[in-house]
């Protein structure tokens, strides 16, 4: 398996500010990293597929100018929320898939709960 | 297409009787099938996992599901429920193409002492 963290695990910020999250494989060296979104009481929806040393894949419907998302290394993917607004206020998770095998489980954050006043 | 169903969004049951979520999924290709549990601001842990092995699978902490291809369903059982038991569970279809995991929308599952 591969142990995942995430920092922070909540942040309040003001609408308009830019907000960063990271994403850490921590025993896992991964090229790919997942990022998902969670509304309350909702369920998991990919945003996109962080790949590392090249652009992310986006999910339809997902700004890539709002969500930027940065992997820079084989363990540390980040997810920047631009210009924040109450209406992204979410539950952001990271998964990392540590298999060749596109079948086989993924591995997931702890979460960070993004609050927009 | 692939999608998956969660028929119930709640389920209580007490604490020592047995406990059934259900899933129904829809795939054009032979699937993998995943069931997650998430505890309040805790992160998403595996419970078991069906990749096209036995179609019996068990997981941990007493659950277990059986792929059934001809009812396209993934139930999640355990024979007797424990206090900790209490979380939302999510079944989960991946496809193997584009590495997309496509979740239901939940259960969530509290045990009554």
């Amino acid at each position: 398996g591969a142990v995942v963290s995430q920092h922070p695990s909540r942040v309040i910020c003001k609408s308009g500010t830019s907000v960063k999250i990271e994403c850490r494989s921590l025993d896992f060296q991964a090229t790919t990293m997942f990022w998902y979104r969670q509304f309350p009481k909702q369920s998991l929806m990919l945003m996109a597929t962080s790949n590392e040393g090249s652009k992310a894949t986006y999910e339809q419907g997902v700004e890539k100018d709002k969500f930027l998302i940065n992997h820079a290394s084989l363990t540390l993917s980040t997810l920047t929320v631009t210009s924040a607004h109450p209406e992204d206020s979410s539950f952001y998770i990271c998964s990392v898939q540590t298999s060749r095998d596109t079948l086989d489980e993924q591995f997931f954050g702890p979460g960070t709960r993004l609050t927009v006043l | 297409a692939q999608s998956v169903t969660q028929l119930d969004s709640h389920v209580s049951v007490s604490e020592g009787t047995p406990v059934l979520l259900r899933c129904n999924y829809s795939s054009s290709y032979s699937p993998s099938l995943f069931w997650y549990v998430q505890h309040p601001n805790k992160g998403l842990q595996l419970l078991l996992k069906y990749t096209s092995a036995a179609t019996l699978v068990k997981g941990i902490n007493g659950f277990e599901a059986e792929f059934k291809k001809s009812e396209t369903s993934f139930h999640l059982t355990k024979p007797s429920a424990h206090m900790s038991d209490a979380a939302e569970y999510f079944c989960v279809v991946s496809e193997g193409t584009g590495n997309q995991f496509y979740f239901g929308t939940g259960t969530s599952l509290t045990v009554i002492p």
